[in-house]
């Protein structure tokens, strides 16, 4: 069962163009929806994140849009760039009983950012 | 700080064998986690704890015991390892901040083959 649904599972983009990828979410009590950014070998690490009550938040080149009707989110990466070549992870976090932020995590997408 | 750390970074076990993950983390942070990565699967949430001597099941809990006797220490352990516990396995620690999102510090991962 997955919760959060991420696409497309690769993508290629020119250096310079946008790239955009897309979640989905269907638990309404998820209260955070962070992106991280995984490179080979590596483990990941936070890239931006945004509440349900905010439709967008921009940091640097990445922006998070959010719809909360549709229960849809995207990254968008502007001017991407050969450094920017990671696999992204879309998240959801929900409050557990403890007090602690509990991730649901997307499939991942290989983002490729070619010259 | 060296953040979060795990050990070892690569694993050979046959079936059957055990073996125990070590996670440290010097960040004095209050939650700690155990994921698994699989390709297509995204990551998923195998133990989490929310302090000393305190633990708790993620998704995907079968076949592992996992213990906190230590703030800065969370230990995954594999009891009779199979093939389908080959996968790479994230360690993650995050701390309380009450008023923002609660970010996950992932280590560098370990790589585990069950033949």
């Amino acid at each position: 069962q997955q919760q959060v649904k991420q696409s497309p599972q690769s993508l290629i983009v020119q250096k310079g163009g946008i790239s955009i990828i897309n979640c989905a979410y269907e638990n309404t009590a998820f209260d955070y929806f962070p992106w991280y950014q995984q490179f080979p070998g590596k483990g990941p690490a936070l890239l931006i994140a945004i509440r349900p009550d905010v439709s967008e938040k921009k940091e640097g080149r990445f922006t998070i849009s959010f719809n909360k009707s549709a229960k849809q989110f995207s990254l968008h990466i502007m001017d991407s760039q050969p450094g920017d070549s990671a696999t992204y992870f879309c998240a959801a976090s929900i409050l557990s009983n403890f007090g602690n932020e509990k991730l649901t995590f997307g499939t991942g997408t290989r983002l490729t950012i070619i010259p | 700080n060296a953040g979060v750390t795990q050990t070892p970074k690569f694993r050979v076990l046959k079936t059957g064998q055990s073996m125990t993950l070590l996670c440290a983390q010097d960040m004095n942070h209050e939650y700690m986690y155990w994921y698994r990565q699989d390709p297509g699967m995204g990551l998923r949430l195998i133990h989490y704890s929310v302090g000393e001597g305190t633990t708790a099941k993620g998704e995907v809990p079968d076949g592992y015991n996992v213990s906190r006797l230590k703030k800065q220490n969370f230990l995954l352990g594999l009891e009779s390892a199979a093939p389908s516990q080959t996968s790479v396995y994230f360690c993650a620690s995050s701390y309380f901040s009450g008023s923002s999102y609660n970010e996950q510090f992932f280590g560098p991962g370990t790589r585990l083959t069950v033949l």
